[in-house]
């Protein structure tokens, strides 16, 4: 199974402040990545799509970026309904692995 | 409007079985596969299978094989996730997803409690 390492696993930021976070997958993957956003009780919600599609109703601080095996997330102003927890997915082949997860914090 | 309402919160004993369901609406059902993703209490999401409801096809991920099995019934629009012997260990969230562009839909999750 592919392998999708996710970093940084925490992150304290500020609102404003622009993150970054990254997932290398152990082997190439072309675009077949997602990122989702959860929130505490909640189910997860689609934020990118084919590693750097918006979603629907995303807003545009959102972005994605990436092929082959190194993709990253990029929210450029945090606000505060930004902080949650944010995965990775591949879809590229069966089967489907998350990413760790990165739990976005208000410093 | 596309929706995935799942069935409702189970607490169970080690050794008993369970099925829980996963109804679409809102779309042609056998269009799309469902996944279903797990969530121990406090940890990661985890991908645990997949179904094509136009003919049933299914995969697994190796961590699943063979503990859970995937079904859907079309002619309901509904897709099952179930256990034959329930651990502890199944203790967790279980949601549905419908795969779109990636995983676009998602139910409201099913709370899985085992215990003795």
């Amino acid at each position: 199974a592919i392998q999708m390492t996710q970093s940084p696993s925490s992150l304290s930021a500020s609102v404003g402040d622009r993150v970054t976070i990254t997932c290398r997958a152990s082997q190439g993957i072309r675009n077949d990545l997602g990122w989702y956003q959860q929130k505490p009780g909640k189910a997860p919600k689609l934020l990118i799509y084919a590693a750097s599609s918006l979603q629907s109703g995303v807003p545009s601080r959102f972005s994605g970026s990436g092929s082959g095996t190194d993709f990253t997330l990029t929210i450029s102003s945090l606000q505060p309904e930004d902080f949650a927890t944010y995965y990775c997915l591949q879809d590229y082949n069966y089967p489907h692995t998350f990413g760790q997860g990165t739990k976005l914090e208000i410093k | 409007e596309v929706q995935l309402v799942q069935s409702g919160a189970e607490v169970k004993k080690p050794g008993e079985s369970l099925r829980i369901s996963c109804k679409g609406s809102g779309y042609s059902f056998t269009s799309y596969w469902i996944s279903w993703v797990r969530q121990m209490p406090g940890k990661g999401l985890e991908w645990m299978g997949r179904i094509d409801p136009s003919d049933s096809y299914t995969n697994y991920s190796p961590s699943f094989q063979g503990h859970v099995t995937i079904s859907a019934d079309k002619s309901i629009s509904t897709a099952y996730l179930q256990w034959s012997s329930l651990k502890a260990s199944d203790t967790a969230m279980y949601y549905c997803a419908r795969r779109g562009y990636s995983y676009e839909n998602w139910g409201q999750g099913t709370l899985v409690t085992v215990s003795s």
